[in-house]
């Protein structure tokens, strides 16, 4: 049973404008939440993370959006470059548990 | 300072074989985690090392098993190999107390033939 899913597979923008990456979860015992962004031949590298006590966490052109009522996070992206193309992964953790669910992931491709 | 290391980069094994992983945490981190992920989908938690001891296991069958060394290192040895652990196997490594952020190596790519 997928308890964080992106819905998304895939994603173009243009370089400039916004991306919107979004994640739903079920379990509402889910209380932190992260953004990992994957290069290809490379690990997972944390972007932005945010506790169930926010509404939302910037960090320069990323800003991730919690709605704890609609079990729903959103990760934004401004301006979008071309060296931010890779596949985003939303994850989230249960306070006391040190495990972390992942959704499969969006690929984002930014057009130059 | 040196990240989260794995090695090998790549393994190829046959089933029924057994396979030892191997991973370095992130200076000053003392927790290691093992993830397993599958083509087109995203990190499945496999257990948690802390003060050589698992302490939290994901739904994996016994064949995964696991090691932590008093200098916080891991290995991830899986038995009886199945077509089906084909997989990027991913360590992350953290810190005990504190949020809960992993940092992720590049991973062990195995095919099982």
């Amino acid at each position: 049973d997928q308890q964080v899913k992106q819905n998304s597979p895939s994603l173009s923008v243009q370089e400039g404008r916004i991306s919107i990456l979004n994640c739903d979860y079920t379990n509402s015992m889910f209380d932190y939440f992260l953004w990992y962004k994957k290069y290809p031949a490379e690990g997972p590298t944390f972007l932005i993370s945010i506790s169930s006590i926010k509404d939302k966490n910037e960090d320069g052109r990323f800003t991730v959006f919690l709605n704890k009522s609609a079990k729903h996070l959103s990760l934004h992206i401004v301006p979008s470059q071309p060296g931010d193309s890779a596949v985003y992964f939303c994850a989230a953790s249960v306070a006391g548990a040190n495990n972390l669910f992942f959704g499969t992931g969006t690929r984002l491709t930014v057009i130059p | 300072d040196a990240g989260v290391t794995q090695s090998p980069t790549h393994l190829i094994k046959t089933r029924g074989q057994q396979v030892t992983l191997r991973c370095s945490p992130k200076s000053g981190h003392d927790t290691v985690s093992w993830y397993q992920q599958a083509l087109g989908q995203g990190p499945q938690f496999i257990f948690q090392y802390y003060e050589e001891e698992e302490r939290q296991r994901g739904n994996f069958p016994d064949r995964f098993s696991g090691h932590q060394f008093p200098n916080y290192s891991s290995e991830l040895n899986v038995n009886a190999l199945l077509l089906g652990d084909s997989a990027l196997y991913l360590c992350a490594s953290s810190l005990r107390e504190g949020i809960n952020i992993q940092y992720f190596g590049a991973g062990t790519r195995l095919s099982v033939l």
